[in-house]
């Protein structure tokens, strides 16, 4: 089993529409860390947001918005109002100890790639 | 601020060959971490250093290895290149703690084994 699952391989929408990332992970860890990552087609990973376990609190910045949800181990993304600058792929991920020590390792989902059409 | 830089950006090997490949971290980042991202896989982790050690490893063959120098810049190579190991090598660096905050990457050395 994936530990992070991103279901939607492809979304495409149309420029001003509002469009949610959605993003599945699994862990046996109790302190663990979210990321969503952005990635351009120049290659670089760009941070989007960190989320550690026991901040559920949810999280707005411009047009992008964090919906974290224990229950259902799921950190999902929306954006709001896309724009063609969007157009990128986003990956979410988890870092986790694992053995419950200091070394963490970080495990990406496949990403979904965003295509915002003008 | 200098972001993290790696070199080559890209490079053509053949099956057999060994390669290195070099990421230069932000100054003061003492923690650089090394991914392989392909269509097939997507983005796996390949290995993290910390003040020149180990920390941790992903689950790649020991064909791939890494270390990492006093001034925190880092090196990874692949010996005896596969058709599989065409890539690109993501780096990233962050100032302490190991993969529990942001990370600064790297554009990526893109690595064609012919």
């Amino acid at each position: 089993a994936q530990k992070v699952t991103q279901a939607q391989t492809e979304i495409s929408v149309v420029e001003k529409e509002d469009v949610t990332l959605d993003c599945v992970y699994e862990t046996r860890d109790t302190t663990y860390y979210l990321f969503w990552y952005k990635q351009p087609p120049s290659g670089e990973l760009v941070f989007l947001i960190r989320r550690n376990s026991f901040d559920e609190q949810n999280e707005i910045s411009g047009r992008y918005s964090w919906n974290f949800q224990k229950s259902t181990s799921s950190f999902n993304f929306t954006i709001t109002a896309s724009q063609v600058v969007d157009s990128a792929v986003y990956f979410c991920a988890l870092s986790e100890s694992e053995s419950g020590g200091s070394n963490y390792k970080l495990t990406f989902g496949k990403g979904t790639l965003l295509t915002v059409n003008p | 601020k200098a972001g993290v830089t790696q070199t080559p950006r890209y490079l053509i090997k053949t099956r057999g060959q060994q390669v290195t490949l070099s990421c230069s971290p932000i100054s003061g980042h003492r923690s650089v971490s090394w991914y392989q991202q392909t269509p097939g896989q997507g983005l796996q982790f390949l290995f993290e250093y910390f003040s020149e050690t180990q920390r941790n490893k992903g689950n790649f063959p020991g064909r791939f290895s890494g270390r990492q120098f006093s001034n925190s810049r880092s090196e990874m190579n692949v010996s005896t290149l596969e058709l599989g190991d065409s890539a690109l090598y993501l780096c990233a660096s962050s100032p302490g703690q190991p993969i529990t905050g942001e990370l600064f990457f790297g554009e990526g050395s893109r690595l064609t084994v012919l």
